[in-house]
């Protein structure tokens, strides 16, 4: 089982609706969770933290955390064409924040006009 | 959060050559650490830079393959030696902790593009 796993792409949505990401991770003790944007060429960059089970919310980016199910998305509401980017869902392992931080794949997100 | 510099941006390099790649960041940070990012593929960290001692690597990651150094908490450089053509890929140097922001939110700089011929 691979310690962090998001669901298969790529995804593709059409401008102006919710596009729905996933991500599940193996290690129970795990207690930060972050979701990162990468476009192509470039660098990931940090949309979204989370730490508490339940929903987080910035701006059209929402995160939802169920540490029971080992589980933790990243909604985008009002997708943008802006938003096509690969997404990676990242996880730091243990309870410290000395942790090693481990990804996702990668769901590759296209929004189509 | 912090802003992360790396030097180069992108080089090519022949076989057998070495290239060191800096990282340097405009605050104190607690953790430095370097990733590799093949094509197409997700990152995979190659060693925690340790301030003031040896980094600590991950498997399949050798000191005398990629040494790393980090004088002091803003500053860390990743040698890649004896390049072969499988060591083309892009370098990112990471941050965490410190003032570039939370103690768990981990940052990366612009990356360095490696190609190896």
């Amino acid at each position: 089982q691979k310690e962090v796993e998001q669901n298969s792409g790529p995804l593709s949505v059409p401008e102006g609706a919710i596009a729905s990401l996933n991500c599940t991770y193996s290690d129970r003790g795990s207690q930060s969770f972050f979701w990162y944007r990468q476009y192509s060429g470039k660098s990931p960059e940090l949309i979204m933290s989370i730490y508490s089970n339940g929903d987080k919310e910035d701006g059209r980016f929402t995160a939802q955390l169920n540490k029971a199910s080992q589980y933790v998305s990243l909604l985008i509401r009002d997708s943008q064409p802006s938003d096509s980017a690969t997404y990676l869902c990242a996880v730091i392992r243990g309870g410290t924040s000395y942790g090693k931080l481990t990804f996702g794949q990668g769901t590759i997100l296209t929004v189509h006009p | 959060s912090a802003v992360i510099s790396q030097k180069p941006s992108r080089d090519i390099c022949q076989r057998g050559t070495s290239l060191t790649i800096q990282c340097q960041v405009d605050s104190q940070v607690t953790m430095m650490f370097w990733y590799r990012q093949q094509p197409g593929q997700s990152l995979t960290l190659i060693a925690t830079a340790n301030q003031g001692s040896e980094a600590t690597y991950e498997s399949g990651f050798v000191i005398d393959k990629f040494p790393i150094s980090r004088p002091n908490l803003t500053f860390s450089t990743l040698t890649v030696s004896n390049m072969s053509p499988e060591d083309s890929s892009i370098y990112l140097c990471s941050v965490r902790g410190g003032s570039s922001g939370g103690s768990y939110e981990q940052y990366f700089g612009p990356g360095t593009r490696l190609t190896v011929t």
